[in-house]
């Protein structure tokens, strides 16, 4: 079984650029949450989606937005770039809401120049 | 907002002796789960806990739940360098908000 698919791994985009990052998910599974991976902040949540639906947003501005499609792979935007937003961004999929857990994409490293 | 806090943020111990990371939460969780992240890689899920006072082995790993269902610890018996590592807690409301400790970084000298 195929596990957690990140795509790109690596990009690097200036200031004002905007960005797109793709999750593919374990096959079979229903909810994608996103998160924000920085030395001095840990995991910080982003956001969770399950049937297409956000269902959890975490604490960040408007530019970070998400969507996840009929097939449960999901998108994450970004607009409007700033250097602080270099990071790991890591999506981890889950079977089903409720406490599942959580199996990790090996990240996209988003730097920022 | 809920808030998780870990500590210690980093622990440097000889092989073979014991380790433990703590997690406290502000709010009363409906469960609380526990990730290894080795150097480089993504966080690989441990353990979950579901009930007030839950105990959890895992070999040399022990996991507590606290009766209060607001905090949580890791032990872990003897090290080995293989445990080298960043542990983080990750702990769930009744909303379904998952939110993350901050992690405590494992280094073990041979």
């Amino acid at each position: 079984k195929a596990g957690v698919t990140q795509t790109p791994r690596y990009l690097i985009k200036t200031r004002g650029q905007q960005v797109t990052l793709s999750c593919s998910p374990i096959s079979g599974h229903r909810s994608v949450s996103w998160y924000q991976q920085t030395p001095g902040q840990g995991l910080q949540f982003l956001f969770e989606y399950f049937s297409e639906t956000q269902r959890n947003k975490g604490n960040f501005p408007g530019r970070f937005s998400g969507r996840q499609f009929s097939n449960s792979r999901s998108e994450m935007n970004v607009s409007t770039l700033e250097l602080g937003d270099s990071a790991l961004y890591l999506c981890a999929s889950s079977f089903d809401r409720g406490g599942q857990p959580q199996h990790f994409g090996d990240g996209t490293r988003l730097s920022i120049l | 907002g809920q808030q998780v806090m870990q500590i210690p943020q980093y622990q440097h111990v000889q092989e073979g002796e014991d380790f433990t990371t703590y997690c406290n939460s502000s709010t009363t969780l409906s469960n609380i789960q526990w990730y290894k992240q080795r150097p480089g890689g993504h966080p690989v899920f441990l353990i979950q806990l579901v009930k007030s006072g839950e105990v959890k082995k895992q070999k040399r790993l022990t996991f507590q739940f606290g009766e209060a269902k607001k905090n949580s610890s890791l032990h872990i018996t003897a090290t080995q360098t293989t445990d080298v590592g960043t542990y983080f807690c990750a702990g769930r409301t009744n909303a379904g908000k998952s939110t993350f400790g901050d992690g405590t970084t494992l280094t073990v000298k041979p």
